[in-house]
């Protein structure tokens, strides 16, 4: 079946540095890769995805490049603010039998930016 | 544009007892999904429907958990009786249609713990 790993956390950053977040991933067919956001006490946003080989996503300074010669798609942000803690997942959009397609998350990347 | 509504947003319950969950979609998407979002975990769908027939259950636990979606608009999500491995944030999402490409917008969740 699908699955998603990901780098586990907490991850703990100073404003301003960069940050990358390790996703990878096993899929039958070629998925759609996806990066969601939650912020504290919030619902799950989409961030970023890329739906091709090559394709890069990007959002809000965040940028992932989906990389099917390594099965990746790695988080990543030049310069962290204090307002991206969050907790990140990578997901997967593919085939999941009988013709459905089902989104398989990561467990999440719980990360800190202090001051 | 009104995101996806659930309610209630927690909810506390012993075990063997029951609880039903609500969920509003978008309007106009055709595709709603019941995720199950364990502490620490990432969301695990549960089931998905179609306008109002079910594309995939294959991950609910049938024996206790039920799920109907009547006129293709809201749905409610059930679970009899309850467990304490139970207690977790289900989720609520919808997009236009089913399809590898197309974004699924989360709602807030309802928080379930299981005394």
């Amino acid at each position: 079946g699908n699955s998603v790993t990901q780098m586990e956390g907490p991850v703990t950053l100073s404003e301003e540095a960069f940050l990358t977040i390790n996703c990878t991933y096993t899929a039958t067919g070629y998925p759609s890769l996806f990066w969601y956001v939650q912020y504290p006490g919030e619902g799950l946003q989409l961030l970023l995805k890329a739906t091709k080989a090559d394709d890069k996503g990007s959002n809000k300074g965040f940028e992932a490049t989906y990389r099917k010669e390594t099965t990746s798609f790695h988080l990543e942000k030049g310069s962290v603010q204090v307002s991206d803690s969050a907790v990140y997942f990578c997901a997967l959009n593919g085939h999941a039998g009988a013709g459905s397609y089902q989104l398989t998350f990561g467990k999440g990347t719980k990360l800190s930016v202090i001051p | 544009e009104a995101g996806v509504a659930q309610s209630p947003r927690y909810k506390i319950i012993e075990k063997r007892q029951s609880v039903a969950f609500w969920c509003n979609p978008i309007s106009g998407h055709a595709t709603l999904y019941w995720y199950q979002q364990i502490l620490g975990q990432g969301p695990k769908l549960l089931i998905q429907f179609q306008n109002n027939g079910v594309v995939d259950d294959s991950q609910l636990p049938k024996d206790r958990f039920s799920a109907e979606r009547l006129k293709g608009v809201d749905s409610t999500l059930k679970i009899q009786p309850a467990k304490l491995e139970d207690s977790a944030v289900y989720l609520c999402a919808s997009s236009l249609e089913q399809g590898d490409t197309y974004e699924q917008y989360f709602g807030p969740g309802t928080r379930l713990t299981v005394t």
